[in-house]
């Protein structure tokens, strides 16, 4: 069966620092990713979607960048975090042919910028 | 393109009461619609899906939806509520050919006793 992990958990990091969010799947192959925030009161922002190894596309212009170096590893990064950049990070998956089984999500990351 | 709206920021009901929460997406296409849950600090599950077919649809826990094309609406419903169902629901869309989904801002369900 497919599985999809997000680590970690938790994380505080003090404005202008680096970061690094990691994403894998696991019982699939090919399969389409994706990056979203989710603040309070502001439902999901889509930051950054792949439809394959080095293929990034990006909804949202910030100071996040996204990676895809592997298959089914998908890497959320930023150089210098912004208070703004604080909320709930959730990734997900879904099978490459279409929207019919919509997403997967892991259990997100809770990152506070201090 | 499309989007969704979910009117209600937030649901209050009491405990064996039946619930509605609302769904409005705009599209000029034919779509895909999905409810999904969160529970607090955790990812999102899908508690159900429309693709095609039958305009009504349920889940495993007693929630069911209805298709409604005219009015494009997908609201969520339950006859009768726990207090486990509190959570945040959201509803999502997808313009079929597209590869992402489009979520409303979330509907926070809380059942008091």
């Amino acid at each position: 069966s497919q599985t999809i992990h997000q680590w970690p958990a938790t994380l505080v990091q003090p404005v202008g620092s680096p970061l690094s969010l990691e994403c894998t799947v696991e019982g699939t192959s090919n399969p389409n990713l994706y990056w979203y925030r989710q603040a309070a009161g502001r439902g999901l922002q889509l930051l950054f979607y792949s439809v394959g190894i080095g293929q990034i596309s990006s909804e949202v212009p910030q100071n996040l960048s996204a990676s895809r170096p592997q298959d089914r590893q998908f890497i959320l990064s930023s150089k210098k975090l912004l208070l703004s950049d604080s909320g709930f990070y959730l990734c997900a998956w879904s099978v490459r042919q279409g929207m019919g089984y919509g997403y997967t999500f892991g259990s997100g990351t809770r990152l506070t910028v201090v | 393109a499309q989007s969704v709206t979910q009117l209600d920021s937030q649901v209050p009901v009491f405990e064996e009461a039946p619930v509605e929460l609302r769904c409005n997406y705009s599209s000029s296409v034919s779509v895909y619609l999905f409810w999904y849950v969160q529970y607090p600090n955790q990812g999102l599950q899908l508690l159900l899906k429309y693709l095609s077919g039958s305009t009504l649809v349920e889940s495993i826990n007693g929630f069911e939806a209805e298709f409604n094309k005219s009015q494009t609406s997908f609201h969520l419903r339950k006859p009768s509520v726990h207090i486990s169902d509190t959570a945040e629901y959201f509803c999502a869309v997808s313009e079929i050919g597209y590869s992402t989904l489009t979520f409303g801002k979330g509907t926070m369900l809380l059942v008091s006793p």
